[in-house]
């Protein structure tokens, strides 16, 4: 399997642009992860989707922020406008099953910048 | 609510040292504990897991021992070599009503190894 694709690995974006970030999960998972990676707050859970429905979206920092799950294959997480304190690392994760033992496959993310 | 606490970093050592990383943790009910670990410019990976109480996680020549008497997770490794050079995450699953689960992780410790 090619595991958990995203897309594009780097996007440099100015204030007020709208952002789009991809998520192709590993195929048959039926959760699928967002999370953000910055160094003053180190990983935190944006939201998460089982079987394409949103379950938790209470990480979700702001009205600027929305992600969608329109089928099993695909995720998008979207700014807008964008600002420059979002700046960080995206990471998209899946996994399979429900229940505390099921390991999250990590993307490579998305490194945002906003100028 | 569940939390998890890693040791600071960065820890430095020299190749063929001991490393030892600690993890507590802060849970109701019986969390399973994982350790991912992030290699420069990439996700994060699963490197071990342990599912209940006194189970030993072990890959890659590192262990953990799930202890729920100190609700600890600490990762050790007798002997690093450079290529463990990253950042270790250690994380619980928390599970929330409707049987659906999340991950929490810990702040990360970077390790460094030098020739």
């Amino acid at each position: 399997d090619a595991g958990v694709i995203q897309s594009p690995r780097h996007e440099v974006t100015e204030m007020g642009q709208e952002v789009t970030l991809r998520c192709k999960p590993i195929s048959g998972h039926d959760y699928l992860f967002w999370y953000r990676q910055t160094m003053m707050r180190g990983l935190e859970l944006l939201i998460y989707f089982n079987n394409n429905v949103p379950i938790d979206d209470s990480g979700m920092p702001e009205d600027r922020f929305s992600a969608k799950m329109p089928n099993a294959s695909f995720s998008t997480l979207k700014i807008q406008p964008s600002e420059p304190r979002d700046s960080a690392v995206y990471f998209c994760a899946s996994s399979v099953g429900r229940g505390l033992t099921y390991e999250q496959y990590f993307g490579p993310g998305t490194r945002l910048t906003v100028t | 609510g569940d939390s998890v606490t890693q040791m600071e970093g960065p820890v430095t050592l020299s190749e063929e040292a001991f490393l030892t990383i600690n993890c507590t943790y802060t849970a109701t009910g019986y969390p399973s504990l994982f350790w991912y670990v992030q290699y420069p410019g990439e996700g994060l990976q699963l490197l071990l897991k342990a599912t209940k109480a006194d189970d030993k996680g072990s890959n890659k020549g590192f262990e953990a021992t799930y202890r729920k008497e100190t609700t600890s997770f600490h990762l050790e490794k007798g002997s690093v070599q450079v290529s463990d050079s990253a950042v270790y995450f250690c994380a619980l699953t928390s599970m929330f009503s409707g049987g659906y689960n999340k991950l929490i992780f810990g702040a990360g410790t970077r390790l460094a190894v030098h020739p």
